[in-house]
């Protein structure tokens, strides 16, 4: 079973739509979690992290975790074409160098 | 804002080559990494740096790498003797006092012929 498993995509909605991008994770020892946009062979810009379980919001995206069924989403509302790029989720344990262990990345177009 | 840089943005080299990819992390930051993604996977982990010392390291970090934060603002990946499978994109990243987020630089893309 893989560490971190993210459904590759491509998902393509409409503009103005609302995205549902999740993770699931098998590693118990996670308790960060961030969410990654990377556009087309450029770094990962950091989008969101949280720790506890719940939701938070940022303009209009919602990370929300579930450390009891080891499952994160992301959610993107008024989808617009900009938002068109690779979402990554990552997660690391608790030590403070610890590294990042990274999904596969969903890829997302919004069309016009 | 401050941001991660990396230079070159893309180095071809001949197999068996040394190469040295460079970054230089935000300022004030503590924590240093180094990542690959090669061409439609993910990306994976190479090592962790902090107070002037490797903290992790991973099975594909071996002893044809190695790292370094020469000047105190410059940091570092060294390939020794490249193979062909180390093309991929090499992201720097860094994390400040909020260890836990780490921001990437844009990468710098190696092609090993």
């Amino acid at each position: 079973q893989k560490e971190v498993e993210q459904d590759p995509g491509p998902l393509s909605v409409p503009e103005g739509a609302i995205v549902s991008l999740n993770c699931t994770y098998s590693n118990s020892a996670f308790q960060y979690f961030m969410w990654y946009r990377q556009y087309s062979r450029k770094g990962p810009e950091l989008l969101m992290y949280t720790y506890s379980s719940g939701n938070k919001e940022d303009g209009r995206f919602t990370a929300q975790v579930d450390k009891s069924s080891k499952y994160i989403s992301l959610f993107i509302r008024d989808s617009q074409p900009s938002d068109s790029a690779t979402y990554l989720c990552a997660m690391k344990g608790t030590g403070t160098a610890s590294k990042l262990t990274f999904g596969t990345g969903t890829r997302l177009q919004v069309t016009l | 804002e401050p941001e991660v840089t990396q230079t070159p943005s893309h180095q071809v080299t001949q197999m068996g080559q040394e190469v040295i990819l460079r970054c230089v992390p935000i300022s004030n930051h503590l924590y240093f990494y180094w990542y690959r993604q090669i061409l439609g996977q993910k990306v994976e982990f190479l090592v962790s740096f902090y107070n002037n010392e490797i903290s992790e390291k991973s099975e594909i970090f071996d002893d044809q790498f190695s790292v370094e934060r020469p000047d105190g603002s410059n940091f570092t990946l060294k390939i020794r003797s490249t193979k062909l499978e180390d093309s991929a994109m090499y992201f720097c990243a860094s994390a400040g006092s909020s260890y836990n987020e780490q921001f990437f630089g844009p990468g710098t893309r190696l092609t090993v012929l």
